[in-house]
């Protein structure tokens, strides 16, 4: 089935430095949108780019769409102790109820 | 807020048991997912219910069922657990979705499940 990959696997910064993770999807997309996930605990959702739109913005986080290469990468900008967490991009197909998840990239963020 | 609750963060289970795993949610959502997470294989659908009483298969259906007797319930059932079905569960809601507009999920905190 339709499925994210993200790149890298894990991820460690210093605080204050800025966080990019990739995804990369197979199939046309209706929208992609990026979540966290705090350790053992539920996913959040941080945003939602369409697939007619090529860049959204969070507050410290910048999300850009590539459609033409199947890519999308989330920044984190002026990372924190508390950005410490597991990211995931989700996948939505057209006429389709279901998102499909990538494995996720671990993000570390050294005081 | 949005409040998906399930109902038990933490089972543990013995191999040919039955094991239920509840959810609820309070946004009166239409959709309602059921997927298990594992490390490095991300989260996979199990089963979802587009509304009371419907259900479709998700891509690892195999030895699950699930119910939706209610519209803010979706029960996901372990008819005979197995050890390859330690996981954690992560239920998500959401409200009703053409299927063109497909909208963020709403998840609860999850249900980790140890099968001995």
């Amino acid at each position: 089935s339709q499925q994210g990959e993200e790149d890298p696997q894990a991820l460690s910064i210093q605080e204050g430095e800025n966080a990019t993770m990739n995804c990369s999807y197979k199939t046309s997309i209706n929208n992609l949108q990026w979540y966290r996930q705090n350790s053992g605990r539920g996913l959040v959702h941080l945003i939602l780019i369409r697939s007619n739109e090529r860049e959204k913005h969070s507050g410290r986080l910048r999300v850009t769409l590539d459609t033409s290469k199947k890519s999308s990468s989330l920044l984190i900008t002026a990372s924190r102790a508390a950005d410490t967490a597991s990211y995931f991009c989700a996948t939505a197909l057209s006429n389709d109820y279901k998102l499909s998840f990538g494995a996720g990239t671990t993000v570390t963020v050294r005081a | 807020d949005v409040k998906v609750t399930q109902s038990s963060r933490y089972l543990v289970k013995r191999t040919g048991e039955k094991v239920f795993l509840e959810c609820v949610q309070d946004m009166d959502h239409e959709n309602m997912f059921w997927y298990r997470q594992d490390p490095g294989l991300g989260l996979r659908l199990i089963y979802f219910s587009y509304d009371v009483k419907m259900k479709e298969k998700g891509d690892i259906p195999e030895g699950y069922s699930v119910s939706r007797e209610k519209k803010e319930r979706f029960s996901l059932i372990l008819e005979s657990a197995s050890t390859n079905q330690t996981s954690m569960y992560l239920c998500a809601s959401r409200p009703w979705s053409s299927g063109r507009d497909t909208g963020e999920l709403f998840f609860g905190e999850g249900s980790r499940l140890t099968v001995l």
